[in-house]
């Protein structure tokens, strides 16, 4: 596709249920990141993938969380047991990735989680 | 570990005129990438523009360059001739330099919801 595709845009979860976010990178986008957005700040890092190897998840808050990039291309940001602390915007990142001097990173609009 | 610091919450221009948006950063890294994204109330975010730490010159786009500082760790965001398209919330950003097995993430600032009166 044109950009990074995330879905579903708007997700509303009771507290305890298990939710799956979606992600479709750029084609060819060796590097995929996931970011956690609360109301009013800036984006936090969650994990970083080079292809399907997950190299950095030092920002999943706990171990609810658990993302995954099978082959390499779309990836999925599970959360078990949703609290009300989830409440965030999910953003998916995509880049040409190795450490290319004009690498940018290119956003998805994000799915905002409610947990009620 | 690298912060980066928005200390403007909010800022305000009028259409046509010129707005600066700070950001400081800490690090002890002496190569690096410096970023402003642009959030419009979509969500998605979008390049403004980056400035690699070894480059003396400031990096400029259009209407929109930086003021980069390396010695005093502070990189702002001069928008001139303000639009009302420009309205959105602005966030400075942090990358390290890439290292084989390494990550390639952004460290953000809070953030500086820019307004554009006309």
């Amino acid at each position: 596709g044109a950009g990074v595709s995330q879905s579903p845009r708007y997700k509303v979860a009771k507290r305890g249920q298990d939710v799956a976010l979606r992600c479709d990178p750029i084609s060819g986008h060796v590097s995929l990141f996931w970011y956690q957005q609360a109301l009013g700040q800036g984006p936090e890092f969650l994990t970083y993938f080079q292809n399907e190897a997950q190299l950095d998840k030092s920002g999943l808050p706990s171990d609810r969380f658990f993302a995954e990039r099978p082959e390499g291309s779309v990836s999925t940001l599970k959360i078990q047991r949703t609290q009300q602390e989830d409440s965030a915007v999910y953003l998916c990142a995509s880049s040409l990735g190795r450490g290319l001097l004009n690498t940018e990173a290119f956003f998805g609009q994000g799915t905002r989680l409610t947990v009620v | 570990a690298q912060t980066v610091t928005q200390s403007q919450p909010e800022m305000s221009v009028q259409e046509a005129e010129t707005v600066t948006l700070s950001c400081t950063y800490d690090t002890s890294e002496s190569d690096y990438y410096l970023f402003w994204y642009k959030q419009p109330p979509s969500r998605q975010m979008i390049l403004v523009i980056r400035q690699e730490a070894y480059k003396q010159q400031n990096a400029t786009e259009n209407r929109f360059s930086v003021n980069f500082q390396k010695a005093a760790k502070s990189f702002s965001l001069k928008i001139s001739d303000s639009q009302l398209g420009d309205a959105a919330m602005y966030f400075c950003a942090y990358r390290s330099p890439y290292e084989e097995g390494g990550s390639e993430k952004l460290v953000f600032g809070k953030g500086t919801k820019l307004t554009v009166n006309p």
